[in-house]
């Protein structure tokens, strides 16, 4: 079973529905983050918590939130889905200070029509 | 705050032959760590190499090899032997700062032509 899952793996939605990705984690890490990738942009931090009661913003936040359920579970929601947050977004994990590398789980492709 | 720079959208090379894909980073803090993550056709983000910049020797893994130039805030990855299954987009990143997390480079699209 894979350490760092992520549902749904598609998912095509349109403009102004909410919605949500879930993240969950076998790994025991403490940090769990959100990224999402652009064709061209490489991948961009949207939140990332250090632990359940520590939650901060990435450098591109804004239409997005987050919530950490436990330390195994991080949830990234689109209030109000529009089309330009059509990505790939992926969930990651690390135990850091005991290791600095990250482990990301296989993304989910989200499609805002 | 940190930037990473990959000069390079694309890169071609035969297999069996060496490659050499680029990367230059800006970061104000002392201690940082440098990674290249390998994306293939699945999208799976996998760790390829990983540098702390306070080692002067460089990283390598097998068939990867990084020339690590702390001076030059350069961090280049090296593929001997190319092989069919490298053809995949590498990202360079670098860790660092309070927050200790990732910043990624744009990436290279690297195919190895049979």
């Amino acid at each position: 079973d894979a350490d760092v899952t992520q549902t749904p793996r598609n998912r095509i939605t349109k403009t102004g529905k909410r919605i949500m990705l879930e993240c969950s984690q076998t790994k025991g890490h403490d940090r769990m983050y959100w990224y999402r990738q652009d064709p061209g942009l490489g991948l961009r931090l949207i939140y990332y918590s250090f632990d359940v009661k520590d939650i901060n913003k990435g450098e591109i936040s804004d239409g997005y939130s987050v919530s950490r359920q436990a330390q195994a579970k991080f949830s990234l929601s689109l209030e109000s889905a529009i089309p330009n947050q059509t990505a790939l977004y992926f969930c990651a994990t690390s135990e850091f200070p005991r290791t600095d590398e990250q482990f990301f789980g296989p993304g989910t492709r989200l499609t805002v029509l | 705050a940190q930037t990473v720079t990959q000069s390079q959208p694309e890169m071609s090379v035969q297999e069996a032959e060496t490659v050499t894909l680029s990367c230059t980073y800006d970061t104000s803090e002392n201690n940082y760590y440098l990674f290249w993550y390998k994306q293939p056709p699945s999208r799976q983000m996998i760790l390829v190499i990983r540098q702390e910049a306070y080692k002067q020797q460089n990283a390598t893994e097998n068939r990867f090899s990084v020339n690590f130039q702390k001076a030059a805030k350069s961090f280049s990855l090296k593929i001997s032997d190319s092989q069919l299954g490298d053809t995949a987009m590498y990202f360079c990143a670098s860790l660092g700062g309070s927050n200790y997390k990732l910043t990624f480079g744009k990436g290279t699209l690297l195919t190895v032509n049979p």
